[in-house]
This record gives C-alpha cells, sequence and structure tokens, in this order.
C-alpha cells in the first residue's frame, strides 16, 4: 500500500517563504511520479497550481513553485499572502495508471 | 473557457446505485482523458476512476474496483461515473477533471454530493 506523505499543517507569516512537502512511506520522489499541487479552499473545488514536479498552472503567480528537495517533492511559496491560507494537496502518478494524493497540509498566514 | 458540470448525486441507501454525470464545455472532449476524484466530507482527495480519451483504456482505485464503472460519449461531451454496491464510505463530494496529455488534473468541476446513508 502506497502512501503518500504530506504535513498536516503548517504556518507562515505574511510575506515570508513556506516549503511544503511530498514524500513516499517507501522511496524516493522522483520526477517520474509527476508530482502535482493542488490548492483547495473550504467548498471550493480544488486549484492546479503545479504539475510535472515544476511547471506552473495557467495564471498561477511565480511565487509558488515546485521543485524536488533530496528525496521528495516540495511546494515553495515565497512572499506568501493571507489569501494562500488553504488546504495544499499533492499528488503522484503511480506506474499502471493511478494516482495518490497526499493527506493535505493545512496552511495558515499569521 | 473550460467548462465542467456534475449532477447525479444525492441520498441513497447501503447497497443502492447512482449514475453520476460531467457535462463539459470549451474543449474538445475527446482529446482529453478524464478523472473521477472525491473528497469524503472534511477529509482529503481520493482518486477514483481514469478514462482514455476514446474510451478504450479505464483504471479504478482498488476500493472501487468491481463495484464503479466509468464511460464517456463523447457525441455528447458527457462523462459518467456508475457507482454500483454503494457503502457509507463512499460518501463524498465527487468531482470530474480534465487530464491533458499528461499526468495530472487540470480542470475541475465543482463536484456533485454522494451521501449513502439507510
Amino acid at each position: 500500500q502506497t502512501v503518500v506523505t504530506q504535513e498536516p499543517s503548517f504556518s507562515v507569516s505574511p510575506g515570508g517563504t513556506v516549503t511544503l512537502t511530498c514524500g513516499l512511506t517507501s522511496g524516493s520522489v522522483s520526477t517520474g511520479y509527476y508530482p502535482t499541487w493542488y490548492q483547495q479552499t473550504p467548498g471550493q473545488a480544488p486549484r492546479t497550481l503545479i504539475y510535472s514536479t515544476n511547471t506552473r498552472s495557467s495564471g498561477v503567480p511565480d511565487r509558488f513553485s515546485g521543485s524536488i528537495l533530496g528525496n521528495k517533492a516540495a511546494l515553495t511559496i515565497t512572499g506568501a499572502q493571507a489569501d494562500d491560507e488553504s488546504d495544499y494537496y499533492c499528488v503522484l502518478y503511480m506506474s499502471g495508471g493511478s494516482w495518490v494524493f497526499g493527506g493535505g497540509t493545512k496552511l495558515t498566514v499569521l | 473557457e473550460v467548462q465542467l458540470l456534475e449532477s447525479g448525486g444525492g441520498l441513497v441507501q447501503p447497497g443502492g446505485s447512482l449514475r453520476l454525470s460531467c457535462v463539459v464545455s470549451g474543449f474538445t472532449f475527446d482529446n482529453y482523458a478524464m478523472s473521477w476524484v472525491r473528497q469524503a466530507p472534511g477529509k482529503g482527495l481520493e482518486w477514483v476512476a481514469d478514462i482514455s480519451g476514446s474510451g478504450a483504456d479505464t483504471y479504478y482505485a482498488d476500493s472501487v474496483k468491481g463495484r464503479f464503472t466509468i464511460s464517456r460519449d463523447n457525441s455528447k461531451n458527457t462523462l459518467y461515473l456508475k457507482t454500483y454496491s454503494l457503502r457509507a464510505e463512499d460518501t463524498a463530494v465527487y468531482y470530474c477533471a480534465t487530464r491533458p496529455s499528461g499526468s495530472y488534473f487540470e480542470s475541475w468541476g465543482q463536484g456533485t454530493l454522494v451521501t449513502v446513508s439507510s
């Protein structure tokens, strides 16, 4: 059973920088998992931020960036703003045509 | 503008069935694979099923395999999810999402709520 791990919660000060991570309970995350990041606010559908590790989706500001850090995928928010307060989900593509989401990170900006 | 509109959710008893629909517009439907993703109340996202642009290839999460069927009608720009033998743990908002040439979900609908309860 593949489990994708994310920090349950994180906080950042306005204007600060935060890095959220996405790992595996067994093994390392690589670009071959096509890590993708979504932002979701309560009652809304997810919004695509970053796909294929580090490609920003259309309209996403460049203060959102994706990378591989060590054995995990990472989402970095630079210059955090109040409306960045959301839930963030990563998803990894598994061979054979399936996807596994992480449990999500609740980001607080305060 | 890409638009996806889900419908068909509602209250159903355990063991019952529902057919969810997702009508799309604003893009060439059969050029895109499509997926269903669900979210239980207060919980995270869970990928459910995926179908290729032609409909020839389908994939399912283990949690729904044998109970759910994904299909599409490209002439009607519509994606379907037929759900059978529903359980309480299938209670969730079900989202349809586009999957362009790549391995990620790009555009999402607003979701339809399925509640399984007696």
